[in-house]
């Protein structure tokens, strides 16, 4: 059974403070590995799609990098913006669309 | 801007009666999924339709059911429902062929009373 586990579960930083939440995986065949935003009461909102160990996307403050067992999601110079709960899952071959997330790290930026 | 809307945004029911959640996808996403999702924890696959069939299901009891239709609108139908089933409801679609992951809707809060 695929399995996605997030650290840390919360984070606090101050703005401008640059950090690293991490995403651990096992998944049998990985077809996609993602990373969604979600704010209090909504829906998660896309970022990034990884497909290969070595690959890595970027947009604005965010950079997300993936191995054979994890994935960080990098944020440099956070804004108090950038607050809200930031979701990782993994897309197995289930011959589906499935995705298994994990928990989420609720990242806080102070100003 | 997200192409999936959800209705209704809010929604409470009594422990025991049935609840209907609807999803509107946009054109051309042959692929529906539906997620719980409780207070603190990620969300939970419960069922996939992909044109109109069913195409994948999580641990979830039968007395979850859903429908696709053929205008890209979907339901999810739960049961007898029980004070555990208070959670978001999420729908997301996916296009034929996009590099992009599922795209979500904004959800249904579900409440069983």
């Amino acid at each position: 059974e695929d399995q996605v586990t997030q650290s840390p579960e919360a984070l606090r930083l101050q703005e401008g403070e640059s950090s690293s939440l991490n995403c651990s995986y096992t998944v049998s065949g990985l077809r996609g590995l993602f990373w969604y935003r979600q704010d209090p009461g909504k829906g998660p909102e896309f970022l990034f799609t990884l497909y290969s160990a070595g690959e890595e996307k970027e947009k604005e403050r965010l950079k997300a990098t993936l191995t054979k067992k994890e994935s960080f999601l990098h944020i440099t110079a956070p804004k108090p913006e950038d607050s809200a709960t930031y979701l990782c899952a993994v897309q197995g071959n289930f011959g589906n669309e499935k995705l298994t997330f994990g928990t989420g790290t609720r990242l806080t930026i102070i100003p | 801007e997200t192409g999936v809307t959800q209705s209704p945004t809010h929604l409470i029911k009594t422990r025991g009666q049935q609840v209907t959640l609807r999803c509107s996808s946009q054109s051309g996403h042959n692929t529906v999924s539906w997620y719980q999702q409780a207070l603190g924890q990620g969300p939970q696959f419960i069922f996939q339709y992909y044109r109109e069939e069913e195409n994948g299901r999580g641990n979830f009891p039968p007395r979850f059911s859903g429908l696709q239709f053929p205008n890209y609108s979907s339901e999810l139908n739960v049961n007898a429902l029980e004070l555990d089933d208070s959670a978001l409801y999420l729908c997301a679609s996916s296009p034929p062929t996009s590099s992009a992951g599922p795209l979500f809707g904004q959800g249904t809060r579900l409440t069983v009373v």
